[in-house]
């Protein structure tokens, strides 16, 4: 499979816990990006990466959120002491920098239900 | 930060019939302007993209076109099926920046 691959495709937490997911990128593209998205609205901007730096993230990010790409190719977004209020589809998208256009690439997401 | 207006929410079309979504957005340095159709419990999945310095561009049934001056783009589709039932989301980039979505446009075509 060459696309977009996130992990797990759902995850159900008690509130207060910390919860990761991953995401692996098509493997040439060097941007990667990461969104929220709640039902019956478009997609959230939280935070990209173009390689392995980080280079912008959203005011609206609590700083309970974290996200790495260690080593330019997959990443990790981290929810810690998670909320209600946390629960969404969180989908990540990758793009090539440097072609004629910025096509986004989007995974499946991840489901989170916090209890 | 760019923001993206999008409507309407909701549009209903006879199966045959032309549906418009129209966005709005507000940095003029915008130069890449993507649409995407997301189907039901499925990924967004791009359908058709225009450039600043493009002012319409077709792909068989779908086009958009774009008005740099007002910062407004809209997507057209002609000859709706039941199958182009979905949600579609407008965004905008700048260069060097991240994409910007709009809320969304529920299109239901019946039969």
């Amino acid at each position: 499979d060459t696309g977009v691959s996130q992990d797990p495709r759902h995850k159900i937490t008690k509130r207060g816990q910390n919860v990761t997911f991953r995401c692996d990128p098509i493997s040439e593209h060097n941007r990667l990006y990461w969104y929220r998205q709640t039902l019956g609205q478009g997609p959230e901007f939280l935070t990209y990466f173009q390689n392995e730096a980080q280079l912008e993230k959203s005011r609206l990010l609590s700083d309970r959120f974290s996200a790495e790409r260690p080593k330019g190719s997959f990443s990790t977004l981290e929810i810690q002491r998670t909320e209600q209020g946390d629960s969404a589809m969180y989908l990540c998208a990758s793009s090539l920098k440097g072609t004629a256009t910025e096509k986004l690439f989007f995974g499946s997401g991840t489901q989170l239900s916090v209890l | 930060g760019e923001n993206v207006e999008q409507h309407p929410s909701t549009l209903s079309v006879q199966e045959g019939d032309s549906a418009v979504i129209k966005c709005t957005y507000s940095d003029s340095a915008s130069n890449y302007f993507p649409w995407y159709k997301q189907e039901l419990g499925k990924r967004p999945q791009l359908i058709i993209d225009i450039r600043s310095n493009v002012g319409e561009k077709k792909d068989q049934r779908i086009a958009v076109t774009l008005n740099k001056t007002a910062k407004h783009f809209s997507l057209h589709i002609t000859e709706t099926q039941p199958e182009d039932s979905a949600v579609y989301f407008c965004a905008a980039s700048m260069p060097d920046n991240d994409m910007r979505f709009g809320a969304g446009t529920r299109l239901t075509v019946k039969p």
